[in-house]
């Protein structure tokens, strides 16, 4: 059973570009988290997302910052008009139930940097 | 709204000793969890302790939590070099909220 997977693992951009960043859950979980981490920081959620449904984007910034979990494929988190503030890793987790205790489980991260 | 406080931020330890990270919590939960992460690296899960009391040890590291102090507590028992890596633990509110995390070194 392959792991949470994300791509790309390292993406740059220059100021102004989009940035667009891939997370396929475990197999058999339908719950997609996403948190980012900025150097020498801890993680910080961002969005939880089931299939389709976005249920908890508290974290987002308001301006730039989509996610979505669509019924077929990966889930995405875009990232329009980057800055350099934007450069971070952003890490995705995945879960088979929302709120009965198992924990989330990581992927690999993709490392933005925003030139 | 749930907050996460690690101690210390920065340990530097001397192979063989033991130490204790503390991790507190301001509001009620019944979930924490250890994470362990190496620079440049996805988080590795340690332990997840889910009620007051829980103790749970593997090799050189124990972790405990008590949900009425709010407290959980990660021990090391005589470090080595392979430890050294930032620690974070994480609470479950609504959404999971991690701590600052602690860098540990281990000095030769």
């Amino acid at each position: 059973n392959a792991g949470v997977m994300q791509n790309p693992r390292h993406l740059v951009r220059r100021r102004g570009q989009e940035a667009r960043l891939r997370c396929s859950p475990m197999k058999g979980h339908s719950h997609v988290y996403w948190y980012r981490q900025l150097p020498e920081e801890g993680l910080k959620f961002m969005v939880y997302l089931q299939k389709e449904n976005i249920i908890d984007e508290s974290g987002m910034p308001k301006e730039r910052f989509s996610a979505e979990f669509p019924k077929e494929g990966p889930s995405i988190l875009r990232i329009q008009q980057v800055v350099r503030g934007d450069s971070a890793a952003y890490f995705c987790a995945s879960s088979p139930l929302p709120d009965v205790g198992p924990e989330q489980f990581f992927g690999p991260g993709t490392r933005l940097t925003v030139l | 709204e749930l907050k996460v406080e690690q101690n210390p931020l920065f340990l530097s330890m001397q192979e063989g000793k033991n130490y204790t990270i503390y991790c507190n919590y301001s509001t009620t939960s019944d979930r924490l969890y250890w994470y362990r992460q190496d620079p440049g690296k996805s988080l590795e899960s340690l332990f997840v302790l889910l009620s007051n009391g829980a103790v749970k040890q593997e090799g050189r590291l124990m972790a405990s939590l008590d949900t009425k102090a709010r407290l959980s507590t990660l021990h090391i028992t005589a470090a080595v070099h392979d430890l050294s890596a930032t620690y974070f633990c994480a609470v479950y509110g609504n959404k999971l909220v991690f701590g600052a995390g602690t860098i540990l070194r281990v000095k030769s």
